[in-house]
């Protein structure tokens, strides 16, 4: 079984809907990550959070939300979505043990809004 | 602020052909430098990573990395490409001494033809 596993893998919705993309960890990692990737822009970070009481802005949070429900996951909303939203969508983790914080990334939610 | 650049968004090679990947990078501390490789439909899988240990780095799948501090480059290497290695790579920076943010080049992606 999969380490970091995301829910939707695929997702279609409409402008102005709310949706929520899922995240879960079997790690035990402390820290966990939502990112997006778009083409040709590589992958930038949206929120991170470094435990359950813990929720920082990313690069690029505006649109988005998240939820800590508890250690092993880590839910990302669009309150409304547009559809320059539209992209892939990357959960990660890592251990606060680790010095260099190594990253361990889902296998992805590719969103499309129509 | 740390930023990483990738040269060249498409490099095509023959198979058994070298692989060279090129990034650099920007930071105002000594850095923490990460390959990723991502495959179609898959999350991103850690190559290999640089944390002062030792200049040159060997990873997974025969691909190695070479930190060169006065270049402030990154590059990637392997001596003979197979057709698995179709891919796209990512190289990505953080800072030591707390916070783990990533910061993401924008990807190159590894055609390998026969």
């Amino acid at each position: 079984d999969a380490d970091v596993t995301q829910t939707p893998r695929n997702r279609i919705t409409k402008t102005g809907k709310r949706i929520m993309l899922e995240c879960s960890q079997t790690k035990g990692h402390d820290r966990m990550y939502w990112y997006r990737q778009d083409p040709g822009l590589g992958l930038r970070l949206i929120y991170y959070s470094f435990d359950v009481k813990d929720i920082n802005k990313g690069e690029i949070s505006d649109g988005y939300s998240v939820s800590r429900q508890a250690q092993a996951k880590f839910s990302l909303s669009l309150e409304s979505a547009i559809p320059n939203q539209t992209a892939l969508y990357f959960c990660a983790t890592s251990d606060q043990r680790d010095s260099q914080e190594t990253q361990y990334f889902g296998p992805g939610t590719r969103l499309l809004v129509l | 602020a740390q930023s990483v650049t990738q040269l060249g968004s498409h490099v095509s090679v023959s198979e058994g052909a070298l692989v060279l990947l090129r990034c650099n990078y920007s930071s105002s501390v000594p850095p923490y430098l990460f390959w990723y490789v991502q495959y179609p439909n898959q999350g991103l899988q850690l190559l290999l990573k640089y944390t002062s240990a030792a200049t040159l780095v060997k990873g997974i799948n025969g691909f190695e990395a070479e930190f060169k501090k006065s270049e402030t480059s990154f590059h990637l290497t392997k001596p003979s490409a197979h057709m698995s290695d179709a891919a796209e790579y990512f190289c990505a920076v953080s800072g030591p001494g707390g916070y783990n943010k990533l910061i993401f080049g924008a990807g190159t992606r590894l055609a390998v033809h026969p």
